[in-house]
């Protein structure tokens, strides 16, 4: 059981906007540490997707964006391509844990 | 361009130990925290362990808090992880991940390797 909880799947035609959340509590996000999100393509390596809540690396689309209030956060993706389907994880810091930690993962597919 | 490259990996019997290493290119590796996360096959990611830039500060998961060690080499740009007393329940693929942030708990890990595939089985 992770400690930051997403849904397992999400779905979405081409071009349509999909929101992923990412379930916390007061030891993590409610605390206040940033959540951060990551992209992992079949076969592939986590790639860095959002940082800092809302921050976007070089190179990733403004199609992703990310927010967060209270003790959730949501990565949003619009004008949904074929490419984007991966598994999505949220990250950030527990400190009843005193670690990093993230959720289960989202495995979102484009219709 | 940032690289990680992880080695090490491999079959090994419950209760015996591995040591994988991460090389580092790219960037000053002595100016960053570098971390290993792992995922079991089919399963999702687990941080595993944390070291600071110096390699004065380590910081494990519980599920393997005195058995495993974080350690870093600054002069050969190295990650390490020294795995003894192996689980089944530890084998999984490990990633080799920079770390990037301020405030330690915010940290995230802005690039990951590879990885390499650790199998614990009799």
């Amino acid at each position: 059981q992770s400690v930051l909880t997403q849904p397992p799947s999400v779905s979405g035609a081409p071009g349509q906007r999909v929101t992923i959340s990412c379930t916390g509590s007061i030891s993590n996000i409610g605390a206040g540490y940033d959540v951060h999100w990551y992209q992992q393509l079949p076969g592939t390596a986590p790639k860095l997707l959002i940082y800092g809540n809302s921050n976007r690396p070089s190179g990733v689309p403004d199609r992703f964006s990310g927010s967060k209030s209270g003790t959730s956060a949501s990565l949003a993706i619009t004008g949904l391509q074929a490419e984007d389907e991966a598994d999505y994880y949220c990250q950030s810091y527990d400190s009843s844990l005193s670690g990093w930690v993230f959720g289960g993962g989202t495995k979102l597919t484009v219709l | 361009e940032v690289q990680l490259l992880e080695s090490g990996g491999g079959l090994v019997q419950p209760g015996g130990s591995l040591r994988l290493s991460c090389a580092a290119s790219g960037f000053t590796f002595s100016s960053y925290a570098m971390s290993w996360v792992r995922q079991a096959p089919g399963k999702g990611l687990e941080w595993v362990s944390t070291i600071n830039n110096g390699g004065v500060s380590t910081f494990y998961a519980d599920s393997v808090k005195g058995r495993f060690t974080i350690s870093r080499d600054n002069s050969k740009n190295t990650l390490y992880l020294q795995m003894n007393s192996l689980r089944t329940e530890d084998t999984a693929v490990y990633y080799c991940a920079k770390g990037y942030g301020g405030d330690y708990r915010n940290w995230c890990f802005d690039h990951w390797g590879r990885d390499t595939l650790v199998t614990v089985s009799s």
